[in-house]
């Protein structure tokens, strides 16, 4: 199994261009997140989704958009870059509710000028 | 609405010293679930534990203890005899019963000097 994996690992956008981040995970897993990481902060989650077709808003949804077509796939897309969003972005995903281990992949480091 | 605090930002110690992480949480439920996750320098994110709240009972896995107390919401990481490898930031996480979102604390940097 490849895991979760996360492309691309580097990105550099100019301000108001969009892109999109691709995550995917051979697991099987129902449950999937986004997550971003700045220092200071942790990891707050941006979206997740519970399953194909189901999305939902986490903390800090601002400026991020996703969907679930299949199982596999969760993309995170932003619309509009801002200098904000200069963050290190993990995707993640976990067989079910609470108690299961989060698997994260590898990350995407985003710089926005 | 859950809370995790770490309120160490940084530890500097020398090798073979022992390191103590602190993690204070906060919710309401009565049954949720406590992780540590470590990541080193590489970035990659590397789950360590996950505790229930029905199990208080204290663990040791070689050199890493954990210390979970209900009464205080605490659940500290213990290092025994650090070493360089051990340098790395590492997060304590909370999960709610019957809840697929994960809350962070904002993490411990930990550097062991050779």
């Amino acid at each position: 199994n490849a895991g979760v994996t996360q492309t691309p690992k580097f990105q550099v956008l100019k301000t108001g261009q969009s892109m999109t981040l691709q995550c995917a995970q051979d697991m099987n897993h129902e449950y999937m997140s986004w997550y971003r990481q700045d220092p200071g902060m942790g990891l707050r989650l941006i979206h997740y989704s519970v399953g194909a077709g189901i999305t939902d808003q986490g903390e800090v949804p601002n400026g991020y958009n996703v969907s679930r077509s299949t199982t596999e796939d969760f993309p995170l897309r932003l619309l509009s870059a801002a200098p904000s969003q200069t963050s290190v972005y993990f995707c993640a995903s976990k067989q079910g509710a609470a108690d299961y281990e989060q698997y994260f992949g590898p990350g995407t480091r985003l710089t926005v000028t | 609405a859950q809370k995790v605090t770490q309120a160490q930002t940084e530890i500097s110690v020398v090798e073979k010293e022992d390191v103590t992480l602190d993690c204070v949480y906060e919710t309401r439920d009565t049954t949720y679930y406590l992780f540590w996750y470590k990541q080193p320098p590489s970035g990659e994110l590397v789950f360590l534990i996950r505790r229930n709240s029905f199990d208080e009972q204290n663990e040791i896995s070689g050199r890493y203890s954990w210390n979970f107390q209900k009464s205080t919401s605490s659940f500290n990481f213990t290092i025994t005899a650090s070493q360089v490898v051990d340098s790395a930031v590492y997060f304590c996480a909370l999960s709610e019963w019957d809840d697929y979102k994960l809350s962070f604390g904002a993490g411990t940097t930990v550097t062991v000097r050779a």
